[in-house]
This record gives C-alpha cells, sequence and structure tokens, in this order.
C-alpha cells in the first residue's frame, strides 16, 4: 500500500522561507499533489506536479520533485501570516485509483 | 462562487442516536467524496460516488455507515447508530471529469461529536 509521510509542523518568521517536505512510496505515481487547508475550512488544491518534471513554479509556490528518493518538497517564499495551514502531500492510490491517500498534514505556523 | 455546501456544520449528538450529514456537490461535478478527518488517523477516504453510483466505500465501516446519492444535487452520509468513535469532521468533495479525481472541492466539513 501507499503511505505518504510528512514532518507535522514547521514554524517560520514572516518574510523567510518556507519549506515543507514528503516522502511517498509509489514510484509510478504520475503526479504528487499539494493541498492547502485553511483553519475551519476543507482542503483546497494549491498546486500539482507532473512525475516527468523536476520543478514547477507558481508565483511564490516551487515544488521540487525527487523521483530517485521519492521525495517531494513544497517551498514558499516570503511567507505571510496568511499562509498559515496545514499543508497535505498527496499521491495517487496505486492500482490506477487517481484518487489520492493524503499524508497527515504539516502545521505552518508563521510568526512576526 | 460555485463552492460545495454541507449542513451541519456542528452536530453533537448522543451514542446510539442517528446521524445524517448532507452535501451539494458543485453544479456539473459528477465525483463526490465523503472523507473523515481525526487528529489520530488523518484524513480518510470513507467513499465515492460516479455519476451517483457508489464506486468504493470500502473505507466505511459498514454495519454503521451509510452513503447515498439520491439525486445529481444531493449526497448522504449516514451514521446508525453512533458512537463516540466516530466524532470526527466529515468532509465532501466534488469534482469533474477524471481531473475531478486530483482536483476535489471540498466543503467546509460537518463537525461530529457523538457523547
Amino acid at each position: 500500500g501507499e503511505d505518504v509521510e510528512q514532518s507535522l509542523f514547521l514554524s517560520v518568521r514572516e518574510g523567510d522561507s518556507s519549506v515543507i517536505n514528503c516522502t511517498y512510496t509509489d514510484s509510478s505515481s504520475t503526479y504528487l499533489y499539494w493541498y492547502k487547508q485553511e483553519p475551519g475550512a476543507g482542503l483546497q488544491l494549491l498546486t500539482y506536479i507532473f512525475s516527468n518534471m523536476d520543478m514547477k513554479q507558481d508565483q511564490r509556490l516551487t515544488v521540487l520533485l525527487n523521483k530517485k528518493d521519492k521525495h517531494l518538497s513544497l517551498r514558499i517564499a516570503d511567507t505571510q501570516t496568511g499562509d498559515s495551514a496545514i499543508y497535505f502531500c498527496a499521491e495517487p492510490a496505486s492500482g490506477g485509483s487517481y484518487i489520492p491517500t493524503f499524508g497527515r498534514g504539516t502545521s505552518l505556523i508563521v510568526h512576526p | 462562487d460555485a463552492r460545495v455546501t454541507q449542513t451541519p456544520r456542528h452536530k453533537v449528538t448522543e451514542m446510539g442516536q442517528e446521524v445524517t450529514m448532507r452535501c451539494q456537490p458543485i453544479l456539473g461535478h459528477n465525483t463526490v467524496f465523503w472523507y473523515r478527518q481525526t487528529m489520530m488517523q488523518g484524513l480518510e477516504l470513507l467513499a465515492y460516488f460516479r455519476n451517483r453510483a457508489p464506486l468504493d466505500d470500502s473505507g466505511m465501516p459498514k454495519d454503521r455507515f451509510s452513503a447515498e446519492m439520491p439525486d445529481a444535487t444531493l449526497a448522504t452520509l449516514k451514521i446508525q447508530p453512533s458512537e463516540p468513535r466516530d466524532s470526527a469532521v466529515y468532509f465532501c468533495a466534488s469534482g469533474s471529469g477524471l481531473a475531478g479525481y486530483r482536483e476535489q472541492f471540498f466543503g467546509p466539513g460537518t463537525r461530529l461529536t457523538v457523547l
């Protein structure tokens, strides 16, 4: 089965960069996702990266994929207090399903 | 502003009572998911539907949980009888087509407390 692992907490100072890391297990995953959950809300898709890419950049977000090590990271540049949320890494379930298997989530705390 | 709605937002009930949670997917979305989120287990997929047909409900305790889609605009998740271990936040999400599995639009959740 698949297992997505993330550290549970990350604390950064406003204006610094945040790097959230994730390891996954299924080397055949065609893409991987990052979802964001703000307090009291459901998850929302933040970004995703296809497995044939090493990097994807979208404004302040940079996703890095290391397929050899099955490692995915999300970098948030110039972190703001509004970025405080739980960030979930996810990969599609094995067996051809596209349903995401979510990690436990990393709580990002941004302090002034 | 299309969004997934869920009712109720909060529910407190006593053990043994029936609980029904409702979800209205985004109009036009044909895939609906039910998730449960707890501190201990994280986010678990309970069931999902495509074009109103249940495709997988293996994540649900069969003896007490049931999920249905009476029509394209309503999905329900029922627990009967409820138990304290069912206390969690239940999320509904919807999507469209194959991309709908990747980009799911989540509702705000129903926070269930079973005493």
